[in-house]
């Protein structure tokens, strides 16, 4: 298995611009995230998904759309990019809630 | 909001050293988690307690839970320079959700 995979692995945007972050997983799991890692900030959830077609809102989810249309793929839009959303980003999986999380290797992305 | 607090931020010690990083967190949780990051690397599970569990164990890893102070420690024995990473907790609530602490910075030196 690949486990979680994510691409690209670094991106740069000029402000305004709009991108997709791609986020699969091979081991049949119901839930996935995406996160976003700040220096000394911890990881923060953007939105998550408990199933295919169903998706909800983190803690962060303003700048961010996601959908989830299929098990295996969970991608992040970012409508209108800014210099604030300049993080390295993550993507995780679980089988179900409660459970331990797989997380892919992530997304630098610099705006500028 | 940060869910969990760790302290210390940073701690540097010889490699042979037990290592114990701490966790709090405020509200009511199903399980709390442990994981570790190297430097430019995504996230890896070490180990998962439950709220009905009071201790335990992973190899050379050690954690506790106390739900009454709403606190967790990890401790490594016989710290190795490759155990060099970042740790973070992560306490699991409704649905699911993980929120994670802002980590411990864990430095062993040869």
């Amino acid at each position: 298995n690949a486990g979680v995979t994510q691409t690209p692995k670094f991106q740069v945007l000029k402000t305004g611009q709009s991108m997709t972050l791609q986020c699969a997983q091979d081991m049949n799991h119901e839930y996935m995230s995406w996160y976003r890692q700040d220096p000394g900030m911890g990881l923060r959830l953007i939105h998550y998904s408990v199933g295919a077609g169903i998706t909800d809102q983190g803690e962060v989810p303003n700048g961010y759309n996601v959908s989830r249309s299929t098990t295996e793929d969970f991608p992040l839009r970012l409508l209108s990019a800014a210099p604030s959303q300049t993080s390295v980003y993550f993507c995780a999986s679980k089988l179900v809630p409660g459970y331990e999380q797989y997380f892919g290797p992530g997304t630098r992305l610099t705006v500028t | 909001s940060q869910q969990g607090e760790e302290d210390p931020q940073a701690l540097s010690i010889q490699e042979g050293e037990n290592a114990t990083m701490n966790c709090s967190y405020k509200t009511s949780i199903n399980n709390l988690q442990w994981y570790r990051q190297n430097s430019g690397r995504g996230l890896v599970h070490l180990i998962l307690i439950r709220s009905n569990e009071r201790e335990k164990h992973s190899g050379r890893l050690r954690v506790t839970l106390d739900t009454s102070k709403k606190s967790s420690s990890l401790l490594i024995t016989a710290s190795r320079a490759a155990d060099t990473a970042s740790y973070f907790c992560a306490t699991s609530g409704s649905y699911g959700k993980l929120t994670f602490g802002q980590g411990t910075i864990l430095t062993v030196h040869p």
